[in-house]
């Protein structure tokens, strides 16, 4: 069956510091790949996306995540991460008929 | 941005109570979903539904829950008599079409309270 593993709960990381969030996935095809991110009251906005092609895709707010197959992971990346990245973030690969499978998620708290 | 918008945000209710949840997706979009998250778990997927009828379920969706499109715009979630494990935040999404890789938009989300 499908999974998706984020590893990480929570991670803290100072105003201007890099970020990275883990993902693993358990896909037995081509994975379509998604991170979200939820923001208190707020529903759950795409952030980016990979479907095929190139396997570094860059997404909104400065966000960029790196397919790499061998590994089978879709990690989450920003050079220089901003108090209002505070939110709780959620990888998922997607299935036919868009069923999504989601992570446990990551809450990113950031500190000034 | 088009926006998928759900109400109440917030609804507590007492077990064995029904409840209705009400999502108004994109206006050109076709597929709509409702995911729930219980808290401190992760998201899931409970029913997809196209051409007015249900297309897939989980097997958390089960003869409780029922889905409708009563008009052009409307998508509900009614819970028949709920239960104290049906405390959790409820997603409505929807996407142009069903492909993988097409993407979903959520809205906010309708906490629900069983007490």
């Amino acid at each position: 069956a499908q999974s998706v593993t984020q590893p990480d709960i929570h991670i803290t990381v100072s105003e201007g510091a890099s970020l990275e969030l883990r993902c693993n996935y358990s896909y037995g095809a081509t994975p379509y790949l998604f991170w979200y991110v939820q923001s208190p009251g707020q529903g759950l906005q795409l952030l980016l996306k990979y479907f095929s092609g190139d396997t570094l895709v860059q997404g909104i707010k400065g966000f960029e995540a790196e397919f790499k197959r061998s590994q089978s992971s879709f990690n989450l990346r920003k050079p220089s991460v901003h108090w209002s990245d505070a939110a709780e973030y959620f990888c998922a690969v997607g299935e036919y008929g868009n069923k999504l499978v989601f992570g446990a998620g990551t809450i990113l708290r950031v500190k000034s | 941005e088009p926006e998928v918008t759900q109400t109440p945000s917030h609804q507590v209710t007492q077990m064995g109570q029904e409840v209705i949840l009400r999502c108004v997706p994109i206006s050109n979009h076709l597929y709509f979903y409702w995911y729930r998250q219980i808290l401190g778990q992760k998201v899931e997927f409970l029913v997809s539904f196209y051409n007015n009828e249900i297309s897939e379920k989980s097997e958390i969706f089960d003869d409780q829950f029922s889905v409708e499109r009563p008009d052009g715009s409307n998508f509900t979630l009614k819970i028949r008599s709920t239960k104290l494990e049906d405390s959790a935040m409820y997603f409505c999404a929807s996407s142009v079409t069903s492909s993988g890789a097409n993407v979903l938009t959520f809205g906010a989300g309708s906490r629900l309270t069983v007490l």
